[in-house]
Parts: C-alpha cells; sequence; structure tokens
C-alpha cells in the first residue's frame, strides 16, 4: 500500500559512475518531484513534472536527467558522478499543494 | 531570493508540556504553508496545511497564520517523547516561470524529555 515508493533505498558506487533511482506513486497524483537533502538537512528541490511534462528545472547539473514515462512514475539518471552529489534524493508527489514523499536513497559516492 | 527561516534548536521541552515551533517567510505573496516532521533517517512527513490567517487545530497540534506578519507557527500541546524529530516549515511560492513550488526552512530540532 506504499503511496511513493523509491528504489534503491541505498547507492554506495564510485565517482564517475553513472546511476539512475526509480519512483513510483500510486496517489493518482498529476505531479512529481526529486529533491536533495545534504549533510546539513536542507531540502532544495530540483525538477517537477506534472502530467509528464518538465515544469521546474532548479539550474541542477546537466549530469543529472530527469524522466517521466507516465504520470505515475518519475526517474533520476545521474552521468559522471561526483563525491559532491552525496545525499538523500527524494521523490515526492502532489495533486494540488500537500506534496507526499518517499522513503529516500541515499547515495554515496567514494 | 524567496527565504523561510527557522530556528534550528534544539528545543527541549519535558514530557506534557506545550512546544511552540516558528516561522518566517519572505515572499509576502505566498498563499499556502506546510508543516513537515522528519525524523531521523526517513522522509518528511506532512501534519498540518494553512492557508488563512488564524488557527487550525488537527488534535494535539494547532497551526497559525498570520500572513500580515509573514509568520506561522506550530504548537504541540501534550508533548510526547515521540514528537522528538525535526519540524519543517515549507512555504508555496511561484518561480520565474510561474509554476509552484515549495521552499523549505532548515527546520527546527525538537526533543521531548520523559
Amino acid at each position: 500500500d506504499t503511496a511513493v515508493s523509491q528504489t534503491p533505498k541505498y547507492l554506495v558506487t564510485q565517482m564517475g559512475n553513472d546511476k539512475s533511482i526509480k519512483c513510483e506513486q500510486n496517489l493518482g497524483h498529476d505531479t512529481m518531484y526529486w529533491y536533495k537533502q545534504d549533510s546539513k538537512k536542507f531540502l532544495k528541490i530540483m525538477f517537477s513534472y506534472n502530467n509528464k511534462e518538465l515544469i521546474i528545472n532548479e539550474t541542477v547539473p546537466n549530469r543529472f536527467s530527469p524522466k517521466s514515462p507516465d504520470k505515475a512514475h518519475l526517474n533520476l539518471h545521474i552521468n559522471s558522478l561526483e563525491l559532491g552529489d552525496s545525499a538523500v534524493y527524494f521523490c515526492a508527489s502532489s495533486q494540488l499543494f500537500e506534496q507526499y514523499f518517499g522513503p529516500g536513497t541515499r547515495l554515496t559516492v567514494t | 531570493q524567496k527565504e523561510v527561516e527557522q530556528n534550528s534548536g534544539p528545543l527541549s521541552v519535558p514530557e506534557g508540556a506545550i512546544a511552540s515551533l516558528n516561522c518566517t517567510y519572505s515572499d509576502r505573496v505566498s498563499q499556502s504553508f506546510f508543516w513537515y516532521r522528519q525524523y531521523s533517517g526517513k522522509s518528511p512527513e506532512l501534519i498540518m496545511s494553512i492557508y488563512s490567517n488564524g488557527d487550525k487545530e488537527d488534535g494535539r497540534f494547532t497551526a497559525q497564520l498570520n500572513k500580515a506578519s509573514q509568520y506561522v507557527s506550530l504548537l504541540i500541546r501534550d508533548s510526547q517523547p515521540s514528537d522528538s524529530a525535526t519540524y519543517l516549515c515549507a512555504v508555496n511560492v511561484r518561480n520565474a516561470g510561474n509554476n509552484r513550488k515549495l521552499i523549505w526552512g532548515l527546520g527546527t530540532s525538537l526533543a521531548v524529555n520523559p
């Protein structure tokens, strides 16, 4: 019955590798988001999709590429991983203004 | 730069007391305000939303909004040790492309002591 799910939960990889995180929501929401929460716990929006259309791109490096195959799924692909990409990445969804979060993916780049 | 400010704490209260968490925001035209709770190692969980000036109560939680002062607060009555968490304030704003997004405070860490 998980409303917003993400895989994987943990990701440990080396610099320079490429990795993907997947997100799915079963709430029927039209809008999905990717957030990054850094070591200081600051939560910052990266991308937002509404009905598969990208509507927010918050000056994220081109190495990050989101993809929404349908409105229930939002994936995040990261190329050429850097040490500074280490963080927790949260997916969220909303119908209007209230956002609901997935469990997060803890990415560690070594 | 649109901002949301919170006192980082830690705010320490005894069990059974009222915990008061405060948040100020810079965008005068914001209309939607949210409080999330985040336990260590977990994701943010929505606990209250408020859209109109005044108080909104839900169980032990009361959100208070004053748009003139650009201030939103969260009161937790009869605080329990299970309320110990970081409380994040979020404000809905429009970006340059006229799309809505949440901007977040850094959170206030609350510790409820048995």
